[in-house]
């Protein structure tokens, strides 16, 4: 089993759709947790970190259930410009490395 | 302020060349990361320096060495080229272990 999973997709949205990506995480004692975005043939970016009681920034809300180590991605009224892989992440319990989940496509289309 | 650079962009290899691949951050991180990414499988660890002076493997460390030149640098080493490391290559720093800043990639072809 991978340490952080991802659908794929790739999710294929019209603009104006709201859209929603999951990702599980199988160690119950990972400190931290953050979305980056990864557009293509580019290097990956920090796109918000994830917190316990949940966190929103403008169009993206994250949300974090540690009880069922389940992280996830809103993204409201997409953009043409959201199109891009959205990369789940994870630290390890003592929080120095980050695992990285295998991405998550998403396409906006007009 | 240029934040990570990597150096070279490209590069094509033949099976048992060997190269070093370099990387240069100027936001005074201590931490610095080399990951390899490859379709389907996301990013993984290779090594990483938590502070100037020490390295540690990460998830696929065969076939690599590095090496912490300074608080600024952070170079990897292919000893011997193998087909399986055609991959693109990042490398990162941070703070500490938080947000992570990468550099634009290297993209390694071993034929």
């Amino acid at each position: 089993r991978k340490e952080v999973e991802q659908d794929p997709g790739p999710f294929n949205v019209p603009e104006g759709a709201t859209v929603a990506f999951n990702c599980t995480y199988s160690n119950s004692a990972s400190q931290s947790f953050f979305w980056y975005r990864q557009d293509c043939r580019k290097e990956p970016k920090l796109l918000m970190s994830v917190y316990s009681s949940g966190n929103e920034d403008g169009r993206f809300t994250a949300q974090l259930n540690r009880a069922s180590q389940y992280i996830s991605l809103l993204i409201r009224d997409s953009k043409l410009s959201d199109s891009a892989t959205y990369l789940c992440v994870v630290s390890d319990n003592a929080g120095n490395m980050l695992t990285f989940g295998g991405g998550t496509r998403l396409m906006v289309k007009p | 302020n240029a934040g990570v650079t990597q150096t070279p962009k490209f590069q094509v290899l033949k099976t048992g060349q060997s190269m070093t691949l370099q990387c240069a951050q100027d936001m005074n991180h201590n931490s610095m990361y080399w990951y390899r990414q490859d379709p389907g499988m996301g990013l993984r660890l290779i090594y990483y320096s938590a502070s100037e002076g020490t390295t540690d493997k990460g998830e696929v460390p065969n076939g690599y060495n590095v090496s912490r030149l300074n608080k600024r640098e952070f170079s990897l080493r292919l000893e011997s080229a193998a087909p399986s490391q055609t991959s693109v290559y990042f490398c990162a720093s941070s703070v500490g272990t938080e947000t992570q800043y990468f550099g634009p990639g290297t993209r390694l072809l071993v034929l």
